[in-house]
């Protein structure tokens, strides 16, 4: 069974440092891995995706992760923090082998970012 | 462009009364479809799943059931509302080849009273 672990329910960081979300996975196979970010009362927006290659992937607003297969990561990193960026931020998994319930895709419990000025 | 849309954005219903959500995709042909809920600003559930028309995978036993009567419209109901119902609840859509990642409505918050 597919599953994600999000770690820390809350990081907290200082404006302009680097910043660093953690997410484990459980799946078999090689999977799709995500990031969303989400805001207060609002739906989940894409920030971006690992389906092959580069272990580093870059996303939107300065976000990247990095892919370690052998310790099944998938970590959430940004070189220079913003306010801005405080938000919850979920991982997730999906199975990329062409069966039925490879459509589903599990999410983290999620990780509360804070920036503090 | 793809969009999706999901309505309505809040809702306050007694227990015991019946529940429709409604989710409708335009701008792409046979997607998955997803419901999922939000309890308290944390993690996200998988309620449901769909692959194609007529097809539902329940991942939660619980009081609810999904429906797609079109290829591009989800439906969450209940006939019975429970306090415990109450959340955020989230469709989202996606594909298979290409572009893995699911993309999300704006939310459903509903309050059982």
């Amino acid at each position: 069974a597919q599953s994600v672990a999000q770690p820390e329910d809350q990081v907290n960081v200082a404006e302009g440092n680097p910043l660093t979300v953690k997410c484990t996975y459980s799946v078999s196979g090689n999977p799709y891995l995500f990031w969303y970010v989400q805001y207060p009362n609002r739906g989940l927006q894409f920030l971006l995706k690992y389906i092959t290659g580069d272990n580093l992937v870059k996303g939107s607003y300065g976000f990247e992760a990095e892919f370690n297969k052998s310790q099944t990561s998938f970590h959430l990193k940004k070189p220079s923090a913003l306010v801005s960026d405080s938000a919850l931020y979920f991982c997730a998994v999906r199975d990329r082998r062409m069966y039925s319930s490879a459509s589903k895709i599990i999410f983290g419990s999620g990780t509360r970012l804070s920036i503090r000025p | 462009s793809q969009t999706i849309h999901q309505w309505p954005a809040t809702l306050v219903q007694p227990v015991g009364s019946p529940l429709s959500l409604e989710c409708t995709v335009e701008g792409t042909s046979n997607p998955n479809l997803y419901w999922y809920r939000q309890a308290a600003g944390r993690g996200l559930q998988l309620l449901f799943y769909s692959v194609g028309i007529g097809q539902i995978s329940s991942e939660v036993p619980q009081n609810l059931s999904a429906s797609r009567p079109q290829d591009r419209q989800f439906i969450l109901s209940s006939k019975k509302l429970l306090l415990s119902d109450s959340g955020f609840y989230l469709c989202a859509w996606s594909v298979y080849e290409g572009r893995p990642e699911a993309f999300f409505g704006q939310g459903t918050r509903l309050t059982v009273v």
